[in-house]
């Protein structure tokens, strides 16, 4: 692994299911984020973890919920999608809270 | 109001132009500032950090004025590979851990 990858890169999903998206960084970064991406609203931050242990909600945390057990991983879960979760979901990991983020390729979700 | 406010184009330029975006930003404790490009359906990548005292690379200058809540991005001599969209990032110094991202300006290069 070079960096931060994403898992699935695409994915059409029915309404009520549960999902998880995948992130895995090995820059040893301590913080890690979740952003997703609509047309005309930018990237919009879901939840954030500073460090192993710990994580936080950032503007869109609903119907969202994130674990950070390790440094590496930080998965997302959608627990019972809705059509309006249909977005790309970018993971993102910093060495800070302030210093510059590194984006992983983004995962393509459908809810329909 | 939106955190980051960006001008979202497009801009449609000839080759060997200069162009240049603005960003506003609403909260005057910000703390980190970044311009990221994204290229269609891919990542966004860091372009530039951008310094209270103003920052270059290469063809790439970025300006910081605090006191008007804006950061501007200029770009010398276009290439067409310098078509993208333009992100402009801000850190606020209250909520240190969240980053603000603008919409985007697109820019296209035309030869």
């Amino acid at each position: 692994i070079a960096g931060i990858t994403q898992a699935p890169t695409s994915q059409i999903l029915a309404a009520g299911r549960r999902m998880t998206l995948r992130c895995t960084q090995d820059m040893r970064h301590n913080a890690m984020y979740w952003y997703r991406q609509d047309l005309g609203l930018g990237l919009r931050l879901i939840h954030y973890s500073n460090t192993a242990g710990t994580t936080g909600k950032g503007e869109v945390p609903d119907g969202y919920s994130v674990s950070r057990a390790n440094t590496d991983d930080f998965p997302l879960t959608l627990a019972s999608a809705v059509p309006s979760q249909t977005s790309v979901y970018f993971c993102a990991s910093s060495d800070s809270g302030e210093s510059e983020q590194f984006f992983g390729p983004g995962t393509r979700l459908t809810v329909l | 109001r939106k955190e980051v406010e960006q001008d979202p184009g497009p801009f449609n330029v000839p080759e060997g132009a200069t162009v240049a975006f603005n960003c506003t930003y609403s909260n005057s404790a910000s703390q980190s500032f970044f311009w990221y490009r994204q290229d269609c359906r891919k990542e966004p990548k860091l372009l530039m950090s951008v310094y209270s005292s103003g920052n270059e690379d290469g063809r790439f200058t970025a300006q910081l004025n605090r006191a008007s809540q804006y950061i501007s991005l200029l770009i010398r001599d276009s290439k067409l590979s310098d078509s993208a969209t333009y992100l402009c990032v801000v850190n606020f110094r209250a909520t240190r851990n969240q980053f603000y991202f603008g919409t985007g300006t697109s820019l296209t290069v035309i030869p």
